[in-house]
């Protein structure tokens, strides 16, 4: 079975803070996803990498940031939380960036800032 | 661009009878489907996909969903539904001109009565 994990399940942050959101899969997948899932809004995309080193902004990067260094990990970075950043944010891999590509999820880290 | 609609927000349905949440989507090339299933607390897990072929489409869990290309829809049913199917569904869309973007609809919550 894949799996993929999140370093944590709830997190506080006061504004302002760097935080970092830690991903790592253990299926030697070639793709990572970063996704924010808010009530009514589904799941947006924030950043994806299709390669160690390589990433690709999604649709809503603002005030984000993203680092792939090795393989198995891919770590989503806000640079200084606000409380708009207030959120679910899940992790997810998948093998070969075929459009027919199944995604595997973390569990997600919910994400306050105060 | 591609789009998906969930028209419900939640779905009320008795223990043992048939279920259905709806999904509709939009693509420009052709549609390759899925339905994802999220407990309280969890990351979202797979349950199905449509890529090709036959258009009523079987996954885990005894779900089911039936692809309909002039009605542009992807709804996902069981036949008898149980208190232990009660969490969040999510309909994803993905087309061959997409690459690797996938597009989530805002979520439908079931809720199974006993």
């Amino acid at each position: 079975d894949v799996k993929v994990t999140q370093s944590s399940r709830y997190l506080v942050k006061r504004t302002g803070e760097k935080v970092f959101l830690e991903c790592v899969q253990d299926m030697d997948h070639e793709n990572m996803f970063w996704y924010r899932q808010d009530p009514g809004l589904g799941l947006r995309l924030i950043y994806f990498s299709y390669d160690v080193k390589m990433k690709e902004k999604g649709d809503i990067p603002e005030g984000y940031s993203v680092s792939r260094e090795k393989k198995e990990r891919f770590s989503l970075i806000l640079e200084s939380a606000s409380t708009n950043q207030t959120s679910m944010y899940l992790c997810a891999s998948s093998s070969q960036g075929a459009p027919t590509d199944t995604q595997y999820f973390g569990p997600g880290t919910r994400l306050t800032v105060l | 661009a591609q789009s998906v609609a969930q028209p419900e927000d939640q779905v009320n349905v008795a223990e043992g009878n048939p279920l259905t949440v709806k999904c509709t989507y939009s693509v420009s090339g052709n549609p390759y489907l899925f339905w994802y299933v999220q407990y309280p607390n969890r990351g979202l897990q797979f349950l199905l996909k449509y890529i090709t072929g036959d258009n009523l489409v079987k996954g885990s869990y005894g779900f089911e969903a039936e692809f309909n290309k002039s009605q542009t829809s992807f709804h996902l049913k069981k036949p008898s539904a149980l208190v232990s199917d009660s969490a969040l569904y999510f309909c994803a869309v993905r087309d061959e001109t997409g690459g690797f973007k996938t597009i989530f609809g805002a979520g439908t919550r079931l809720f199974v009565k006993a």
